[in-house]
């Protein structure tokens, strides 16, 4: 099984800042990575694939980058909706897995 | 609208089965491979279960082999996760997926508890 680790775990931020949001594979998934927000009580929210792609309807301060073993997703100005929780997923080998998950809170 | 609605989740003790649903609208099922993911109580995200289009091809992760089975109905339009021998570490919301991983039900509570 490939371990997908997200770091930090928390990453506290200013609205208006960059945030920067990583993601190691334990072997390489080669760019199948996908990235989801998730608030309280909802289901995740597709925002990337393929690890740089974004999803219909997701705004263009959220990106992708990497191949590999090592993917980032920026947020390149947060806004207050942008406050939650990340998960990194790969689908490349079954089982497919996702990381632990990164919280984005107020600084 | 495109959308997945799960049904089926609940209390259940310990050893027990349930069978969860997922009725899909707005496509046609039998174009996509479809998924089951779940989420236990403030923990992050497990993919469980994977079908092909026509049911050929069927996956799983390690922790429920031999337990859970995932099927479909495509004249129904439906996915279904039977579970059975269940644990109280199956407890969670479970989510029915399309895995052009854009499409995801609101998700159903599976409580494993004597």
């Amino acid at each position: 099984e490939i371990v997908m680790t997200q770091s930090p775990a928390t990453l506290s931020v200013s609205p208006g800042e960059r945030a920067t949001l990583s993601c190691r594979a334990s072997q390489s998934v080669s760019s199948k990575l996908a990235w989801y927000q998730q608030k309280p009580g909802q289901a995740p929210r597709f925002l990337i694939y393929g690890a740089s792609t974004r999803a219909t309807g997701i705004p263009a301060r959220f990106s992708g980058s990497g191949s590999g073993t090592e993917f980032t997703l920026t947020i390149s100005s947060l806004q207050s909706e942008d406050f939650t929780v990340y998960y990194c997923q790969q689908y490349n080998n079954w089982p497919w897995t996702f990381g632990q998950g990164t919280k984005v809170e107020f600084k | 609208e495109v959308q997945l609605v799960e049904s089926g989740g609940g209390l259940v003790q310990p050893g027990g089965s349930l069978r969860l649903s997922c009725a899909a609208s707005g496509f046609s099922l039998r174009s996509y491979w479809m998924s089951w993911v779940r989420q236990a109580p403030g923990k992050g995200l497990e993919w469980v279960a994977n079908i092909k289009e026509d049911g050929s091809e069927k996956y799983y992760v390690e922790s429920v082999k031999g337990r859970f089975t995932i099927s479909r109905d495509n004249a129904k339009n439906s996915l279904y996760l039977q579970m059975n021998s269940l644990r109280a570490e199956d407890t969670a919301v479970y989510y029915c997926v399309r895995p052009t991983f854009d499409i995801w039900g609101q998700g159903t509570m599976v409580t494993v508890s004597s």
